[in-house]
């Protein structure tokens, strides 16, 4: 499957714990970007990543989230001390170098804090 | 700040018929524009684009019109099909390597 591979799919925990959530981007793209869909609610850009570089963090809360795109392997969105509110559906999305080109979206990582 | 908006939560239509989906927009920069459709459980899956550049783009029996005096675009479907049953995000952007703006969704049903 070349395309864009979220996991895991669905991540359960309990306040206070750490999530990590892993995306790899379609084979050839070196753009990252991380959305978050809460319930009834539409996605909401967090951040913009590539290779090693957070390029637009503007929507990411300023507070226990945090993300990377190393050299070497996926990208990853973690959230420590984790509280109900941060219940939601996560989609990483991969787009090519150049061009406005349309991004690619992941299944989704579903994360649920009880 | 919603930049991008949908105002229409949900739509329903016959199958067989047209169904037009409304998007609005705030930043006259954006000079790229998207339409997604998402299935429940699923990540969303790109339908087509259009440039500010252009006013109308048609793959099938999708086409995107864009109005940019008006900042508005719409999504035609036509004919309808039950399986086109989704939400669909439409989405804008401006230049190259920013982010991607995306509305609140349509929810669309089309009734066999």
């Amino acid at each position: 499957n070349a395309g864009v591979m979220q996991n895991p799919r669905h991540l359960v925990r309990r306040r206070g714990q750490e999530a990590r959530l892993r995306c790899s981007p379609m084979k050839g793209h070196s753009h990252v970007y991380w959305y978050r869909q809460l319930p009834e609610e539409g996605l909401k850009f967090m951040v913009y990543l590539q290779k090693e570089n957070i390029i637009d963090e503007s929507g990411m809360p300023k507070e226990r989230f945090s993300a990377e795109f190393p050299k070497e392997g996926p990208s990853i969105l973690r959230i420590q001390q984790v509280v109900r509110g941060d219940s939601a559906a996560y989609f990483c999305a991969s787009s090519a170098r150049t061009g406005h080109g349309e991004l690619f979206f992941g299944e989704g990582s579903r994360l649920t804090v009880l | 700040d919603q930049q991008v908006k949908q105002n229409s939560p949900s739509l329903s239509v016959q199958e067989g018929r047209i169904s037009i989906l409304n998007c609005d927009y705030t930043n006259s920069m954006f000079d790229y524009f998207l339409w997604y459709k998402k299935y429940p459980a699923e990540g969303p899956t790109f339908l087509i684009s259009i440039s500010s550049i252009k006013d109308k783009n048609e793959d099938g029996r999708f086409t995107v019109f864009l109005n940019k005096s008006a900042k508005h675009l719409s999504l035609h479907i036509v004919p309808s099909q039950p399986g086109d049953s989704a939400v669909y995000f439409c989405a804008a952007t401006r230049g190259y390597g920013n982010q991607f703006y995306f509305g609140t969704g349509t929810s669309l049903t089309v009734i066999p």
